[in-house]
């Protein structure tokens, strides 16, 4: 079993629709948890983080944490185009801030 | 206002020959580390450094070398490059414990 596990995708979604990414982990001590953007052929780059179990909004963006059923969950409402992209979820375990990262799930937005 | 710098961009390497990968943050992080990335895999990390001075494994540390040369310098070695070793690394910094990374825009290795 991976540490971090998601779904490859590619989970399509309509222009302006919510998509609703997914990711399992199996560390009960995990305590921050991430999610990256990374569009091909660039760098990861951070979009929100959640250590709390219940929901945080970021603009059209919302993290959602359940801790006793390991899973932490993306939202993004109104998707666009430029939403197109690869979402890591990344966890780091209660010592130190090395990140575990899952695969990725591609999205894939269509006007 | 750079953020993490690495060097080369891209670089293609035959087996055997050695070369570093250079990695710079002027965000004055005391966190580095080293990932790389391939298809299926994910990221997964070879080495880190929580602070100047200090190193350690991680996931894939075979193969690999790195030196925490100041605050800002964090450089992966490797001495003997093999075709396994064909992947996109990333440099990242972090501020401190549970924060989120900084990334490099990533050197694209191939061994041929």
């Amino acid at each position: 079993q991976k540490e971090v596990e998601q779904n490859s995708g590619p989970l399509s979604v309509p222009e302006g629709a919510i998509a609703s990414l997914n990711c399992t982990y199996s560390d009960r001590g995990s305590q921050s948890f991430f999610w990256y953007r990374q569009y091909s052929g660039k760098s990861p780059e951070l979009i929100m983080f959640i250590y709390s179990n219940g929901d945080k909004e970021d603009g059209r963006f919302t993290a959602q944490l359940n801790k006793a059923s390991q899973y932490v969950s993306l939202l993004i409402r109104d998707s666009q185009p430029s939403d197109s992209a690869t979402y890591l979820c990344a966890v780091a375990k209660a010592a130190g801030n090395k990140l575990t990262f899952g695969g990725g799930t591609r999205v894939l937005v269509k006007p | 206002n750079a953020g993490v710098t690495q060097t080369p961009k891209f670089q293609v390497l035959k087996t055997g020959q050695s070369m570093t990968l250079q990695c710079a943050q002027d965000m004055n992080h005391n966190s580095m580390y080293w990932y790389r990335q391939d298809p299926g895999m994910g990221l997964r990390l070879i080495y880190y450094s929580a602070s100047e001075g200090t190193t350690d494994k991680g996931e894939v540390p075979n193969g690999y070398n790195v030196s925490r040369l100041n605050k800002r310098e964090f450089s992966l070695r490797l001495e003997s490059a093999a075709p396994s070793q064909t992947s996109v690394y990333f440099c990242a910094s972090s501020e401190r414990d549970n924060y989120g990374y900084t990334f490099g825009s990533g050197t694209r290795l191939t061994v041929v």
